[in-house]
């Protein structure tokens, strides 16, 4: 069965640091995609960056980019330049080729100014 | 809008009661899900649905069922509910693969 691990509950940065967010999965697919989401606490969840696992390059929107390391099983979040409003959960997910999406048990990360 | 609409928003439940969560989507998507989530344990995928007609358990699925009998309906139903399905439940729905997930507001069912 496939599973998600954010080992990190809570993190902490003061504005305009870096951060990094950790997350690996286990799997014995080879084709899959992953996902960051992000959950203000107005609840909503948001995309904000995927990764389709046969890809090479790592994924990267604005701010947001991914190191993914595929032998490892690694797929971490680096949030640069943090603002405030970066203020969330954060939750990784791993996509089957059956559609099935699994979530991790999220980060809390607190920007602090 | 399109969207998720979720029914209802919140809702306190006697346990042993029977209750349905509607879920509709007007997106067109073939994906839809239903996961719970409560605080420490993220989110946990209860069922899903890759296209109508089908459905698949998740990581708990025990205690719900749900039915997949059109592409835009995906209700999910607590045959006996009991305290500890006390969660907030989102729908989402998906056109799989690459595309993200969208989700509904979410219901906060409390069961006493």
């Amino acid at each position: 069965a496939q599973t998600v691990t954010q080992s990190q509950p809570e993190m902490s940065v003061q504005e305009a640091e870096t951060v990094t967010l950790s997350c690996t999965y286990d799997t014995s697919e080879s084709n899959y995609y992953l996902f960051w989401y992000k959950q203000p606490p107005s609840r909503q969840m948001i995309l904000v960056i995927r990764q389709e696992a046969y890809k090479q390059q790592n994924a990267t929107e604005n701010r947001f980019s991914v190191n993914f390391q595929k032998a490892a099983k690694s797929f971490s979040l680096k949030i640069s330049d943090s603002q405030l409003g970066d203020t969330a959960m954060y939750f990784c997910a791993f996509e089957r080729r059956d559609d099935k999406i699994i979530f991790g048990k999220g980060t809390r990360l607190h920007i602090l100014p | 809008i399109a969207g998720i609409t979720q029914a209802p928003t919140s809702q306190i439940l006697a346990a042993g009661r029977r209750m349905t969560l509607r879920c509709t989507q007007d997106m067109r998507h073939n994906a839809m899900y239903w996961y719970r989530q409560d605080l420490g344990l993220g989110l946990r995928l209860i069922h899903y649905s890759n296209t109508a007609g089908t459905t698949g358990k998740g990581e708990v699925p025990d205690g719900y069922s749900v039915s997949r009998a059109n592409t835009d309906d995906f209700p999910l139903t607590l045959a006996s509910a009991v305290p500890s399905q006390t969660s907030v439940y989102f729908c989402a729905s998906s056109e799989g693969g690459i595309s993200p997930l969208h989700f509904g507001n979410g219901t906060r069912l409390t069961v006493t």
